[in-house]
This record gives structure tokens, C-alpha cells and sequence, in this order.
């Protein structure tokens, strides 16, 4: 069985602070890792991609991975009350062709002003 | 650019009608994708299109049916939905279609009356 699992949260985090999201998957051959970040009513956005084990940094979000403990995380500095949404980990188990993206629970994100 | 388009941006349609969602990519991203999300859920994989074929049907109810007329559209045809099949239906595109990262568009937002 392909899962992903996330804390639903809501995680709160003061405004300029680091916010910290945490995700296992189930399958250890697993190649592609993605964060998207979705407000209320609105469709998910990419924030981050990552393929390799290590950490990868784009502006304010770094991405990391450990294939061995099967485990993704996203650390966003200087939270900005903008950065309040539901944050999705998703996970692309498929080993050849195209393959659809199993996405974990989501965890709500609120910046405290 | 990263843009895909979908139309309409919401629906509402009774038990016995026969609709049609479209989504539109100019990226020439070779898969595409249809997601349905219920409330406060994670987006859930409907089917994937590779190079115009169907390539993953993830047991959809055929009251469900989607068509690639060319590289860059694909519908996704309803008739005789359930209210239970009320939710957000997202339409993505790849431009790999070996675990590349997935582009979402805005959403469709139907109802089942």
C-alpha cells in the first residue's frame, strides 16, 4: 500500500520563526518528492521539488529528504502570515511511465502575527 | 510559464445531466492529469494521460470519462453524477512523464444537484 502521511496539524508558528513540516511515505523505492502549498478554495501550487537525498534550498524553503528513513521535510524561515495554508507532501511511487502523485493529508499552517 | 487553464471555474448540474469539463496546457507537457478533491481531503488521482493515451484509470466509475483530443486539451465527460461526486476537480500537466513535477490548474468546482 502507497501512503503518506503527514501531521494534520494546525501546526502555529510565530510570525518571523521557522515552521517545520514533517512527512514519512511508505515505499522505499519512491524517486520524486514534492511539497505544494494550497489556500482555502484555491488549487495546490508547487513550492518545492526534490530527488535526491540532502536538503535543497530555494528563497525562504528548503527541502529535505532521507531515502533511507523515507522521510521529506519542508523548513520555511521568516514565516510570513502569507504562508498560512494547508501544506501537501506528495510522492510520485511509480517506477516507469506517467505515474499520478499520491499526496499525504496536508498540514494547516497558521503564522501568528 | 507554467499555466493550465480549466473551464468552467464552477458547475452545478443535476443527477441526470451530461456536462463536460476542459483542461488546456500550451507547455507542451506530454501527461496530463485529472484529480478529484472533497473538502478538507488530499487531491485523489482519477486518470493519467501519457502522449494522448490513457495510461492509469485509478477504478473510476464510468458514469466518469475522460478524452484527449490532442497533446494539449483534455475533458473529462459526466453523466448521471451522484451528489456524492460534488468536489474540486484539478486537471495537472507534466512535462516528463517519468515522476516529473506536476503543474496544477485552477479547478473546477462542481456540484450534483
Amino acid at each position: 500500500q502507497k501512503e503518506v502521511e503527514q501531521n494534520s496539524g494546525p501546526l502555529s508558528v510565530p510570525e518571523g520563526a521557522i515552521a517545520s513540516l514533517n512527512c514519512t511515505y511508505s515505499d522505499r523505492v519512491s524517486q520524486s518528492f514534492f511539497w505544494y502549498r494550497q489556500y482555502s478554495g484555491k488549487s495546490p501550487e508547487l513550492i518545492m521539488s526534490i530527488y535526491s537525498n540532502g536538503d535543497k534550498e530555494d528563497g525562504r524553503f528548503t527541502a529535505q529528504l532521507n531515502k533511507a528513513s523515507q522521510y521529506v521535510s519542508l523548513l520555511i524561515r521568516d514565516s510570513q502570515p502569507s504562508d498560512s495554508a494547508t501544506y501537501l507532501c506528495a510522492v510520485n511511487f511509480g517506477g516507469g511511465g506517467a505515474d499520478g502523485l499520491t499526496f499525504g493529508k496536508g498540514t494547516h499552517l497558521i503564522i501568528q502575527p | 510559464d507554467t499555466e493550465v487553464t480549466q473551464t468552467p471555474k464552477h458547475l452545478v448540474m443535476g443527477m441526470t445531466n451530461k456536462k463536460s469539463l476542459k483542461c488546456e496546457q500550451h507547455m507542451g507537457h506530454r501527461a496530463m492529469y485529472w484529480y478529484k478533491q472533497k473538502a478538507k481531503k488530499p487531491p485523489e488521482l482519477m486518470f493519467v494521460y501519457s502522449y494522448e493515451k490513457l495510461s492509469i484509470n485509478e477504478s473510476v466509475p464510468s458514469r466518469f470519462s475522460p478524452e484527449c483530443p490532442n497533446s494539449s486539451l483534455l475533458n473529462l465527460h459526466l453523466h448521471a453524477l451522484q451528489p456524492e461526486d460534488s468536489a474540486l476537480y484539478l486537471c495537472a500537466s507534466s512535462p516528463e512523464d517519468r515522476g516529473g513535477t506536476q503543474y496544477f490548474g485552477p479547478g473546477t468546482r462542481l456540484l450534483v444537484l
